[in-house]
């Protein structure tokens, strides 16, 4: 099955740094790779995803990449707000989706 | 308003007593799934259904059961909880499966002694 790693664990960065998370995934028929965040005690909110024939999405200070070939997908936050500060999980799958272990991201004022 | 509706929020249970942890969603969704999270294991897909009467097994089926009769609802079955099940439990449901993502519910957080 897929295998979906995330990388790093934890994250600290200043208010109006950069944020980038990176996962990998192995199976190639994976052709959607949406991103969760997760605020603490309550439930994973669809921030932004991508599918297998796009490389690049942006939405205001978030944007995605994916590299089909290398079978990596990236989550970049600019300008870092602490309301930015959660869990977030990156996912890829085709019917069955794999969630990718998190990374908690602290952004300091 | 768009939501997924799981009950119950808190769940406290001895082992071997069957319980069912109900998710309906208004959207007329046709793919729905359920969830179990745990510290440092992000969350792993337990089953999951593309449309009325068609489910399939996640990545952690083992335990659980569950059935897709109507579209709104899709409930999941423990017929003999045990204590490696104590976990927190997310139902979540998107359109069409590869499309818009999830719209997860509130969350059960099951015990099970």
């Amino acid at each position: 099955g897929e295998n979906v790693e995330q990388h790093p664990s934890t994250l600290s960065v200043q208010e109006g740094d950069s944020a980038v998370i990176k996962c990998t995934y192995s199976d190639s028929a994976s052709n959607y790779f949406p991103w969760y965040k997760q605020e603490l005690g309550k439930r994973p909110q669809l921030i932004i995803d991508i599918r297998s024939n796009v490389g690049e999405k942006k939405d205001q200070r978030i944007a995605v990449t994916l590299n089909k070939t290398a079978k990596h997908f990236s989550l970049h936050i600019t300008e870092t707000q602490p309301e930015d500060s959660a869990v977030y999980f990156c996912a890829a799958g085709f019917n069955k989706f794999y969630f990718g272990s998190g990374t908690k991201l602290n952004v300091k004022p | 308003e768009a939501q997924v509706t799981q009950n119950p929020r808190y769940l406290i249970t001895v082992t071997g007593k069957k319980l069912t942890v109900t998710c309906s969603q208004n959207m007329n969704h046709e793919y729905m799934s359920w969830y179990r999270q745990d510290p440092g294991l992000g969350l792993r897909q337990i089953y999951y259904s593309m449309n009325v009467e068609v489910t399939d097994k996640g990545d952690v089926p083992e335990g659980y059961k569950v059935s897709r009769k109507e579209k709104r609802n899709f409930p999941l079955i423990l017929e003999s909880p045990s204590p490696n099940q104590t976990s927190l439990y997310f139902c979540a449901s998107s359109l069409v499966t590869g499309q818009g993502g999830y719209t997860f519910g509130s969350g059960t957080r099951l015990t099970v002694v």
